[in-house]
């Protein structure tokens, strides 16, 4: 079965500094992978998705991740990071494409931004 | 423009009674998912819908029902409220299409304690 493990529950980063918050999924065949933002009271929004092609891809608000098969990761990336980036990040996992596809989502990484 | 709205957003119950929260797309996808935000444990699939009268049982679907009478509706019941049952609930909806990758449009979500 498939499952997605995000290892940091909680990061803290300065306004302005790098972020890389990790990812690591399990599941047998290519996984379609995604990376969803929840503002506090909000729902989620997705952020970018994978699933074939270049192994970088590139989302809103200027965020990236990479996908590596070797380590099984879909790490997610931001070169300088904003006040207004501090939120919970999902990473999730689709079996497959096609019409019944669902998804199953990590526990979430909460990022703090401070000043 | 297209949308997918939850109600009502905040509830309070008392344990033993019956609560239904209500999810509505307009976005004539065939595909519709509840799930259940908790600390600690990110989101739980709680079931889902492939198509009308198409019911799918989730991680955590005991004490919860939903029925799918139409495509633009897929209403949760809890049957007899639990305060393990307090929590933060979503409600999503993805295409359905065999071009699906699977990404999912969320709702608000609807808070619901249960005293």
């Amino acid at each position: 079965a498939q499952s997605v493990t995000q290892p940091d529950i909680h990061i803290t980063v300065s306004e302005g500094a790098s972020l890389e918050l990790r990812c690591n999924y399990s599941y047998g065949a290519t996984p379609y992978l995604f990376w969803y933002v929840q503002s506090p009271g909000q729902g989620l929004q997705l952020l970018l998705k994978y699933f074939s092609g270049d192994t970088l891809v590139q989302g809103i608000k200027g965020f990236e991740a990479e996908f590596k098969r070797s380590q099984s990761s879909f790490n997610l990336r931001k070169p300088s990071v904003h006040w207004s980036d501090a939120a919970e990040y999902f990473c999730a996992v689709g079996a497959s494409g096609g019409a019944t596809n669902k998804l199953i989502f990590g526990t979430g990484t909460l990022l703090a931004v401070q000043p | 423009d297209a949308e997918i709205t939850q109600s009502p957003r905040h509830k309070i119950t008392e344990t033993g009674r019956q609560v239904t929260l209500a999810c509505h797309q307009t976005w004539n996808h065939n595909n519709m998912f509840w799930y259940r935000q908790d600390l600690g444990h990110g989101l739980r699939l709680i079931h889902y819908s492939y198509g009308v009268q198409d019911t799918n049982k989730g991680e955590v679907s005991d004490g919860y029902s939903v029925s799918r009478s139409n495509t633009e509706d897929l209403p949760l019941t809890l049957e007899s409220a639990a305060s393990s049952q307090t929590s933060v609930y979503f409600c999503a909806s993805s295409p359905g299409q065999a071009s699906n990758t699977g990404e999912l449009f969320f709702g608000e979500g609807s808070r619901l304690t249960v005293l």
